[in-house]
């Protein structure tokens, strides 16, 4: 097992700008989802992808996108950053089996965004 | 809007105490839940993943159970340990859903 990786950990943007995060899936798995965490709540499904296609998405603005590559490992872009974007990001990857999430989610340490 | 409420939002317990916590979520098609233990600058750690009404899981001092009919889950941790000191977030999957529903998690901290 390798771990779920994400990078950068931290880094600051200022308002307008875009970002692209990154994440490596634990190896084996096929499913990853991304979380924005806010300051006092708990983390906030933004989208989930599977087997490279987006596979269900919460409540954020098209600004957000995201892609999986074939090896699993995916990106999350947030396109004319605001203020209110500055969070915890998350990246989580897991394992569909007979086409539903059944096992816990492995998550990434992962990378603090500052909007300025 | 898909609530799931954990309480206590935080709790202060001595070395050796027992403690639970509870999570509570809408129990109309319930799939799954889950429980991560996440300590500070590390990453949230799977604990349980609970499925069945009246599920009882245990791993060392901590154990879960689960009641899907009237809509919450009970963690307990016996003799808890200052290492014990962390958030404990429990996470909904609704049928239907792949997206786990957090709450907003119960930060333990034990003192030595």
């Amino acid at each position: 097992e390798t771990g779920v990786t994400q990078s950068p950990t931290h880094l600051i943007k200022t308002r307008g700008q875009q970002v692209t995060l990154r994440c490596s899936s634990q190896s084996g798995h096929n499913t990853v989802s991304w979380y924005q965490q806010a300051l006092g709540q708990g983390p906030q499904f933004i989208f989930q992808y599977y087997r490279e296609e987006e596979n269900g998405r919460g409540n954020f603005p098209p600004r957000f996108s995201g892609l999986q590559f074939p090896n699993y490992s995916s990106e999350l872009n947030v396109n004319a950053l605001e203020l209110d974007d500055s969070a915890l990001y998350l990246c989580a990857s897991s394992l569909r089996d007979r086409g539903r999430m059944n096992t816990e989610a492995f998550f990434g340490q992962g990378t603090r965004l500052t909007v300025v | 809007i898909l609530n799931v409420e954990q309480s206590p939002q935080s709790l202060h317990v001595q070395e050796g105490d027992s403690t639970n916590f509870t999570c509570s979520f809408p129990s109309s098609n319930f799939y799954a839940l889950h429980w991560y233990r996440w300590e500070t600058a590390k990453s949230p750690e799977a604990l349980f993943v609970m499925t069945l009404n009246g599920d009882e899981k245990k791993k060392g001092r901590i154990s879960a159970t689960l009641n899907t009919k009237e809509g919450y889950s009970y963690l307990y941790i016996k003799g808890s340990q200052p290492e014990d000191s962390a958030t404990y977030l429990c996470a909904l999957i609704q049928g239907g859903s792949e997206k786990l529903v957090f709450g907003k998690g119960t930060k333990l901290t034990v003192n030595p």
